[in-house]
């Protein structure tokens, strides 16, 4: 069975500039997740998707970053236009299960986004 | 607000030696605590999770880690580690309330030397 997949692996843009980052979860998991890790800091929570809806968009920094998930399969995350805050290395999760936290969660190898 | 602290960013130990990686968290609701590995130019992978039931959880790779309640505690432990044990790794958070998302931890840095 294929894991999560992200593409591209790594970004570099430069400020103004707009990027998308997709995502492929594993098939059959209705649970997508966004994270991002800012060098040195914790990884973070973005946002989550239950097949095609938006289930907790809480961790989103700004109207910049634009999240979607067609069909409920892969999902894109669009940073338009890009800051320097940006750079860090942003994560996708998948997860087969909705009950409480219980879920695990797998994670993909990241793009890491450099943005000068 | 929930939080996850893993106050060791670093931790250098000799190969064959023990080793404690330390996670506590505030909560004031239940809580599912999982440890997750990075390897160089790798994904997170899951070592191990608490649910319920015992406290002391077994993961792969030899690791273990003890649920601690009243110290909200969840530290990762490893009797002898390797070489190949160098990594990052990440202790987070999820509440059997709400949503799914995972708090994590900082991280703490694992250096295993000959």
């Amino acid at each position: 069975e294929a894991g999560v997949t992200q593409f591209p692996s790594h970004s570099v843009i430069e400020k103004g500039q707009t990027v998308t980052l997709r995502c492929d979860p594993i098939s059959g998991h209705d649970n997508l997740y966004w994270y991002r890790r800012v060098m040195g800091k914790e990884i973070k929570f973005l946002l989550h998707f239950v097949k095609e809806s938006k289930q907790d968009e809480s961790g989103m920094p700004n109207n910049r970053f634009l999240a979607e998930r067609t069909g409920g399969t892969y999902s894109t995350l669009k940073v338009q236009p890009a800051e320097l805050e940006d750079s860090g290395v942003y994560f996708c999760a998948s997860s087969q299960y909705l009950s409480g936290g219980r879920n695990e969660q797998y994670f993909g190898p990241g793009t890491r986004l450099t943005v000068t | 607000a929930q939080s996850v602290t893993q106050l060791d960013s670093q931790v250098p130990v000799f190969e064959e030696a023990p080793v404690e990686l330390r996670c506590n968290y505030s909560s004031s609701v239940s809580v599912y605590l999982f440890w997750y590995v990075q390897y160089p130019n790798q994904g997170l992978q899951l070592l191990l999770k608490y649910l319920s039931g015992s406290t002391l959880v077994k993961g792969i790779n030899g690791f273990e880690a003890e649920f601690n309640k009243s110290q909200t505690s969840f530290h990762l432990r490893k009797p002898s580690v390797h070489i190949s044990d160098t990594a990052e790794y990440f202790c987070a958070v999820s509440w059997n309330t709400g949503f799914q998302k995972l708090v994590f931890g900082t991280g703490t840095r694992l250096l295993v030397s000959p």
